[in-house]
């Protein structure tokens, strides 16, 4: 199965900052590439996919680019509703696979 | 509005069975898949399989199958997953989730908690 490492495990991040994570894939998956929100007790929310799409709805200051084994999720200025931890998801084999999250938090 | 809602939390003891159901609403049923994705408490996210509610075969995550079934009933727009052999491992929070494209699922349930517990 792919593996994707994301990192850093955490960041630190004052608001108005910009944010970048990062996301390796084991190997390529094309554009194949999805980004999630989960914030605490809440489900997961869709924020990028074709790893440079934005969801419905998903403001402009999120953006993903990356293609092959390396993708960034860039968040351009924070705001404080962007404290979570963000999961890279990618959809080119069976089985779909998720890293292991970045924990955005206030520095 | 498209929503998900589903059964609510659970108590099971180690090698019993549990079902949850995902109740779909504000779509055609049959146009999204459904896919069903692990939480364990305070960990990452792993799918579990997902099912076309208009096809027989869903697809499952090697490390479930054997275990688990996923099926969707097109009269009620339900989908349910239902996992067997319980151990304390599989204690989670299981999502439903629901998209127009096979592999990427847009829209979330609530979250089920399964509790495995002798």
């Amino acid at each position: 199965e792919i593996v994707l490492t994301q990192s850093p495990a955490t960041l630190s991040v004052s608001p108005g900052d910009r944010a970048t994570l990062s996301c390796r894939a084991s190997q390529g998956v094309g554009s194949n590439l999805a980004w999630y929100q989960q914030k605490p007790g809440q489900a997961p929310r869709l924020l990028i996919y074709d790893a440079s799409t934005r969801a419905t709805g998903i403001p402009a200051r999120f953006s993903g680019s990356g293609s092959g084994t390396e993708f960034t999720l860039t968040i351009s200025s924070l705001q404080s509703e962007d404290f979570a931890v963000y999961y890279c998801q990618q959809f080119s084999n069976w089985p779909l696979t998720f890293g292991r999250g970045t924990k955005v938090e206030i520095k | 509005e498209v929503q998900l809602v589903q059964s609510g939390a659970e108590v099971k003891r180690p090698g019993a069975t549990v079902k949850i159901s995902c109740k779909a609403s504000g779509y055609t049923f049959i146009d999204y898949y459904i896919h069903w994705v692990q939480q364990a408490p305070g960990k990452g996210l792993e799918w579990v399989g997902l099912v076309d509610p208009e096809d027989t075969d869903p697809i499952y995550a090697e490390n479930f199958q054997g275990r688990v079934t996923i099926t969707a009933d097109t009269s009620t727009d339900t989908a349910y997953m239902e996992l067997s052999s319980l151990s304390s491992a599989d204690t989670a929070v299981y999502f439903c989730a629901a998209g127009e494209r096979q592999a990427v699922p847009d829209y979330w349930g609530q979250g089920t908690l399964v509790t495995v517990s002798s």
